[in-house]
């Protein structure tokens, strides 16, 4: 499986943007590239995902580099509730594809 | 409703003991999935059901036994477990499994903590 390599921990004051690399430079045409979060004692949840082009949705941007072999996840304005460990994720477009194969993440901290 | 459920939320059990992990979910998932996540480590896939078909076994040991009763329920029967199996359970379902379709996401439970006597 492709791996990713994300910072072991970051900090961000409360209601400004936060960017979060990953590196993927083995990743593969047919990848898409997921970000899932877990906040404390919670499971994961499902933030974005995309394959060549910037996403948006409600939760986050997801920014791609052209080559693919980077990503950042853009929270635009952070919360306190956006302390989480934020999971940088490769998928197989392919059918059957299940796994999700968590790398160690990224611990968000914000600051109040 | 994007709701897994997990019960019990905490379990402690004994090395003989035989006790039963739940999850419930009821959007018509067809895909579901259990993760073990021990302290301060990523959550690690052990079995994935589809179409209520056992898909992946990641070489788990037969102590932790699935089952898919029907399309809405997962169970992770648990016998003669050790210390060393205390972690988080982790149960997931979602709509297909191909990973570049938005239906396919993973919708988690908030878990089950287990800890072994």
């Amino acid at each position: 499986d492709a791996k990713t390599t994300q910072p072991n921990s970051m900090e961000s004051n409360e209601e400004e943007p936060v960017h979060l690399p990953c590196n993927h430079s083995t990743i593969s045409g047919t990848d898409y590239i997921h970000w899932y979060r877990q906040l404390p004692s919670q499971g994961p949840e499902y933030v974005i995902h995309g394959l060549t082009s910037n996403v948006n949705n409600r939760m986050a941007s997801l920014a791609i580099a052209e080559d693919r072999k980077s990503s950042t996840l853009i929270l635009h304005r952070a919360t306190l509730r956006d302390a989480a460990v934020y999971y940088c994720i490769l998928r197989d477009a392919g059918a059957g594809s299940y796994q999700l194969t968590f790398g160690k993440g990224t611990k968000l901290s914000v600051i109040p | 409703d994007t709701e897994v459920t997990q019960t019990p939320k905490h379990l402690v059990m004994g090395m003989t003991n035989k006790k039963s992990l739940k999850c419930e979910q009821h959007m018509g998932h067809r895909a579901m999935y259990w993760y073990k996540q021990k302290a301060k480590k990523p959550p690690e896939l052990m079995f994935v059901y589809s179409y209520e078909k056992l898909s992946i076994n990641e070489s788990v040991p037969s102590r932790f036994s699935p089952e898919c009763p029907n399309s809405s329920l997962l169970n992770l029967h648990l016998h003669a477990l050790q210390p060393e199996d205390s972690a988080l359970y982790l149960c997931a379902s979602s709509q297909g499994t191909s990973g570049g379709r938005a239906k396919n996401i993973q919708y988690f439970g908030a878990g089950t903590r287990l800890s072994v006597l």
